[in-house]
């Protein structure tokens, strides 16, 4: 079957710390993958994506490459601030299948 | 243009009484998704629904149901709530493309049930 395995979390980071938080992944075909993030009573946001092998996706700061031999797709952050406190899930979608295989979330504590 | 809304955001209800969520999508998604999120389990998929009808399905008894109407919008149901259920309960559009390279879902902030 597809899954998604992420760190267990909570990550506790001080401000301006380098940040990763790694995913790997298990797929019957060729994935796309993302990174979502979720804030404090909301509900998820796309962070960043990327859909073929050796893709880097960014936004924000945030960065991951996907990496189909060793079939991961780590999130990093060169310094993390305080408002990136929050809970991130590594996430697959397989052609034909329109729905999104979410890894169990990693959550995320800066402090200043 | 406006988000995906999800009504109500929080409810409670007791044992053994039903439930129903709504989920206005973006305009012009065709796709929309319910995925329950709770602490222990993480994000489940429930169910995904294309031009009105079931395309997918996942591991949830037949208590949880849904539906979308002509504009895309969605209601799930959950019938004879168990404690079990309270769950924030997260719906998701898309253009529901399945054989796009990404199809990115865009998320509400959820409906917050609890059941006691």
């Amino acid at each position: 079957g597809n899954s998604v395995t992420q760190m267990e979390g909570p990550v506790t980071l001080s401000e301006e710390a380098f940040l990763t938080i790694n995913c790997t992944y298990t797929a019957t075909g060729y994935p796309s993958l993302f990174w979502y993030v979720q804030y404090p009573g909301e509900g998820l946001q796309l962070l960043l994506k990327a859909t073929k092998a050796d893709d880097k996706g960014s936004n924000k700061g945030f960065e991951a490459t996907y990496r189909k031999e060793t079939t991961s797709f780590h999130l990093e952050k060169g310094s993390v601030q305080v408002s990136d406190s929050a809970v991130y899930f590594c996430a697959l979608f397989l052609k034909g299948y329109s729905t999104l295989t979410f890894g169990k979330g990693t959550m995320l504590l800066v402090s200043p | 243009k406006a988000g995906v809304t999800q009504t109500p955001r929080y409810l409670i209800k007791t044992r053994g009484q039903q439930v129903t969520l709504s989920c206005s999508p973006i305009s012009g998604h065709r796709s929309v998704s319910w995925y329950q999120q709770t602490p222990g389990q993480g994000l489940q998929f429930l169910f995904e629904y294309f031009s009105e009808t079931q395309r997918n399905k996942g591991n949830f008894p037949g208590r949880f149901s849904g539906r979308q109407f002509s504009n895309s919008r969605s209601e799930m149901n959950v019938s004879t709530l168990e404690l079990g259920d309270s769950a924030l309960y997260l719906c998701a559009s898309s253009l529901g493309h399945r054989d796009a390279g990404a199809n990115v879902l865009t998320f509400g902030a959820g409906s917050r049930l609890t059941v006691l």
